[in-house]
């Protein structure tokens, strides 16, 4: 089946700092969701982006479908931004299941 | 609040008995998922409904798991006979076509 893989898995920053997280996809997708995860393990959506870029605030997206790869860029990181951070794309529209990475933990330190 | 909303919030049961829970999808939304995330590791996909009907089933979904949407609403999901191995985070998330939108979760603890 398809494999998922979000690196790194783990990263400390210092507040203020910026980062990349990277989301590499084995197989063709037709969507792409990056969601993060909150301590109490809800999990918030982030962007819904099949290709291009997208931004929302101090945060965006870029997927590249020709090549199987997503990027999350988080800049100016505050210590909120903290949780997991999954990636997740949906192979088939027919039934639109969400195949999940193993996640990147962030711990924005103040 | 028009999100979707999952009850429990936490069980804890003891090993043998039977739990069920609840989601309650975003009232538009005609498909409904359940997924189940244990520690440390990303939601893994159980089973899908479009309105009523239950369209697929992850191989994870063993004989003693069962899941219904009678209306098309909302949906339970029913474990018999847990084990410690089920004690993990239930996730619902409906969409209408496309964005999945999650709940709460429930986070089912077996003794």
């Amino acid at each position: 089946g398809i494999q998922v893989e979000q690196s790194p898995p783990d990263l400390i920053l210092q507040e203020g700092a910026n980062s990349t997280l990277r989301c590499n996809f084995s197989d063709s997708v037709n969507n792409l969701q990056w969601f993060h995860q909150n301590p109490w393990g809800q999990l918030i959506n982030l962007f819904y982006i099949p290709s291009g870029t997208k931004q929302n605030g101090r945060l965006s997206a870029t997927t590249v479908a020709t090549e199987r790869y997503s990027l999350l860029y988080i800049s100016s990181s505050q210590t909120t931004d903290s949780g997991v951070y999954f990636c997740a794309v949906v192979l088939s529209s027919n039934t639109g299941k969400l195949i999940f990475g193993q996640g990147t933990t962030l711990q924005v330190k103040p | 609040d028009t999100g979707v909303s999952q009850d429990p919030r936490h069980k804890i049961t003891k090993r043998g008995q039977n739990v069920t829970f609840r989601c309650d999808p975003i009232s538009e939304h005609n498909r409904l998922y359940w997924y189940r995330q244990t520690l440390g590791q990303g939601p893994e996909f159980l089973t899908y409904f479009q309105n009523e009907a239950q369209l697929e089933k992850s191989r994870l979904l063993s004989d003693r798991f069962s899941a219904e949407r009678p209306k098309g609403s909302f949906s339970t999901l029913e474990i018999q006979r847990t084990e410690q191995g089920d004690s993990a985070m239930y996730l619902c998330a409906s969409s209408l076509e496309g964005k999945q939108f999650f709940g709460p979760g429930t986070r089912l603890t077996v003794l």
